[in-house]
């Protein structure tokens, strides 16, 4: 059974902090790596896709990947309230009839 | 570029009448197209995709079924709603022929079953 982790929250950060947001996988084959955004009642939005070891940054987002450790991590910095949501991870593997398995969530809450 | 439309938004149908739900994107061409469910305070359920016209698998055993007649309408249907049916629909497509493999959700439908 794949299996994406994550902390169910809230996470609480003060505005204008680094919010770091985490995620572990059980499947040591997958290759893509996603984090999505959701607002309460709103469908999920991609904000960052990630497919190599390392960072990648996007503005005030940066994804990491660690395929050797299963973990991946978003960090958005210069937190703003409208960050507040919940923040879904999501993995794949390489094929096409490969399903993206998504972790239930960790709601973000940012501190005015 | 690329939108994704469902329809209804909101829906309330009592226990034992059918269901359609329909979902199309436009400004692609062979997406994959994806239903979930997502209920009260838990996470994503994937319940059927589609590669292809007609090309159909599902997830999960269910009164659910889903069809495509086009390449870019992917239908949800029941005939006969259950309580356990309720949730926050989602329609998703994923431009796979780009060899990009991210999913881009609809803006969903709630469904209420009472």
């Amino acid at each position: 059974q794949k299996e994406v982790e994550q902390n169910s929250g809230p996470l609480s950060v003060p505005e204008g902090a680094i919010a770091s947001l985490n995620c572990t996988y059980s499947d040591r084959g997958s290759q893509s790596f996603f984090w999505y955004r959701q607002y309460s009642g709103k469908s999920p939005e991609l904000i960052m896709s990630i497919y190599s070891n390392g960072d990648k940054e996007d503005g005030r987002f940066t994804a990491q990947l660690n395929k050797a450790s299963q973990y991946v991590s978003l960090l958005i910095r210069d937190s703003q309230p409208s960050d507040s949501a919940t923040y879904l991870c999501a993995v794949m593997g390489g094929n096409r009839d490969d399903k993206i398995i998504f972790g239930k969530g960790t709601r973000l809450h940012i501190l005015p | 570029s690329q939108t994704i439309h469902q329809w209804p938004a909101t829906l309330v149908q009592p226990v034992g009448s059918p269901l359609s739900l329909e979902c199309t994107v436009e400004g692609t061409s062979n997406p994959n197209l994806y239903w979930y469910r997502q209920a009260a305070g838990r996470g994503l359920q994937l319940l059927f995709y589609s590669v292809g016209i007609g090309q159909i698998s599902s997830e999960v055993p269910q009164n659910l079924s889903a069809s495509r007649p086009q390449d870019r309408q992917f239908i949800l249907s029941s005939k006969k709603l259950l309580l356990s049916d309720s949730g926050f629909y989602l329609c998703a497509w994923s431009p796979w022929d780009r060899g990009a493999y991210e999913q881009y959700f609809g803006p969903g439908t709630r469904l209420t079953v009472t």
